[in-house]
């Protein structure tokens, strides 16, 4: 069945850390997204991809990074000058180009400090 | 920020009743789409309407547009534990490839 992967579900970071997160897909989109959903605030947009090699800030990148080397895969980095890492992060991806398609999204990985 | 707004933040019926929760948003919109959350878990699409449509039902979801007002509802029919869970709406602002989410309604069915 064609779906996203995300992994670790747990991670635990500590201070001064960087610390990455997988993000795979096999369902042949173009565009993956990545959210951070804290608690009564819904899901905020970190970085997104349209296409391998390209990238897009978000509303909120400070602290991020990110990778698209493949069209499977888009890794996010949560760097140590993230000062509030604790959140649960979403990784969603859609075919590109057009908008009347939903997104489709993993399982999260919830990142705590140590 | 783009982000909407739904209402109420929180909502607890009892099974087999009807459960409305609503969106607002600012700006324009190419569609708009409700999203459900099961708790520790990713987004699930339910159901997407476009700006030139009013209304969509699948299954027990009912959803409705009102571009004049910069507003939608999700009706969810004779309601069931299992639909416990977080209801988002995300709205398309002809980006075409960003999306922004509302804050969420927790969904409470008591058995």
């Amino acid at each position: 069945d064609g779906g996203i992967t995300q992994s670790p579900k747990y991670l635990f970071r500590k201070e001064g850390q960087n610390v990455t997160l997988s993000c795979e897909q096999n369902l042949n989109h173009d565009a993956m997204y990545w959210y951070r959903q804290d608690p009564g605030q819904g899901l905020r947009l970190i970085y997104y991809s349209q296409i391998v090699n390209d990238f897009q800030k978000g509303d909120i990148a400070e602290g991020y990074s990110v990778s698209r080397e493949k069209k499977e895969s888009f890794p996010l980095t949560v760097t140590s000058a993230q000062k509030n890492p604790t959140a649960f992060y979403l990784c969603a991806s859609k075919v590109y180009g057009n908008s009347n398609q939903p997104q489709h999204f993993g399982d999260g990985t919830r990142l705590s400090i140590l | 920020s783009q982000q909407g707004e739904e209402d109420p933040q929180a909502l607890s019926i009892q099974e087999g009743e009807n459960a409305t929760m609503n969106c607002s948003y600012k700006t324009s919109i190419n569609n708009l789409q409700w999203y459900r959350q099961n708790s520790g878990r990713g987004l699930v699409h339910l159901i997407l309407i476009r700006s030139n449509e009013r209304e969509k039902h699948s299954g027990r979801l009912r959803v409705t547009l009102d571009t004049s007002k910069k507003s939608s509802s999700l009706l969810i029919t004779a309601s069931r534990a299992a639909d416990t869970a977080s209801y988002f709406c995300a709205t398309d602002h002809f980006t075409g490839n960003q999306f922004y989410f509302g804050t969420g309604t927790s969904l409470t069915v008591i058995p």
